[in-house]
């Protein structure tokens, strides 16, 4: 399979635990983004980025998230001190650069208890 | 940026066209619409883009009004499969960052 993929699907936490979720592209895809999206709701988007630099981030995303992508292949989202707020399903796409061509990975569904 | 409206649901028979209308009456003359859907419980998913002029893929057929101001999705003859929400998407800007909507559950009845 060649497509995005993203790690865990599903993970279930208690208010001020941690979480990590991990995205592989797809390997020639230059950007990666990561978006949120709640029951009933379009994605919103979180970050993206261009190989390994985030070029972008949205006021969404407080201090207690952070994306790396470190060698412009795969990235990590984490969620220090999660609250009960942050539960949602975390996507993650990519494509090639300059195109709204996205690919959507399936998704990481977090629940914080 | 370019705001939308589409209506929050429909309901299209198995086997018929279904037509998803779209306003984008602010939309910009450099800006492209997206189409995108989601399945339940699964990431979304590309359909279409254009820019001006109608397009069409293996999937659907875009139709842009001249003025630019709405589209309709058409899927020609649609399946149980193809009941979904349907989001369509003018760009933002040069970096293409979407931005989504609530967009239209399309429900597919056999």
């Amino acid at each position: 399979d060649t497509g995005v993929s993203q790690d865990p699907r599903h993970k279930i936490t208690k208010r001020g635990q941690n979480v990590t979720f991990r995205c592989d592209p797809i390997s020639e895809h230059n950007r990666l983004y990561w978006y949120r999206q709640t029951l009933g709701q379009g994605p919103e988007f979180l970050t993206y980025f261009q190989n390994e630099a985030q070029l972008e981030k949205s006021r969404l995303l407080s201090d207690r998230f952070s994306a790396e992508r470190p060698k412009g292949s795969f990235s990590t989202l984490e969620i220090q001190r999660t609250e009960q707020g942050d539960s949602a399903m975390y996507l993650c796409a990519s494509s090639l650069m300059e195109t709204g061509e996205l690919f959507f990975g399936e998704g990481s569904r977090l629940t914080v208890l | 940026d370019a705001k939308t409206t589409q209506p929050p649901s429909m309901d299209c028979a198995e086997g018929r066209a279904a037509n998803l209308p779209c306003n984008h009456s602010t939309i910009s003359g450099n800006e492209y619409v997206y189409w995108y859907r989601q399945i339940h419980s699964q990431g979304p998913q590309y359909i279409i883009h254009g820019l001006k002029n109608n397009e069409t893929n293996e999937m659907a057929s875009l139709i842009i009004t001249e003025d630019r101001k709405s589209s309709t999705l058409i899927l020609p003859h649609a399946t149980l499969r193809d009941t979904a929400v349907y989001y369509c998407i003018p760009t933002m800007d040069s970096n293409y960052q979407l931005i989504w909507g609530a967009g239209t559950k399309l429900i597919i009845k056999p």
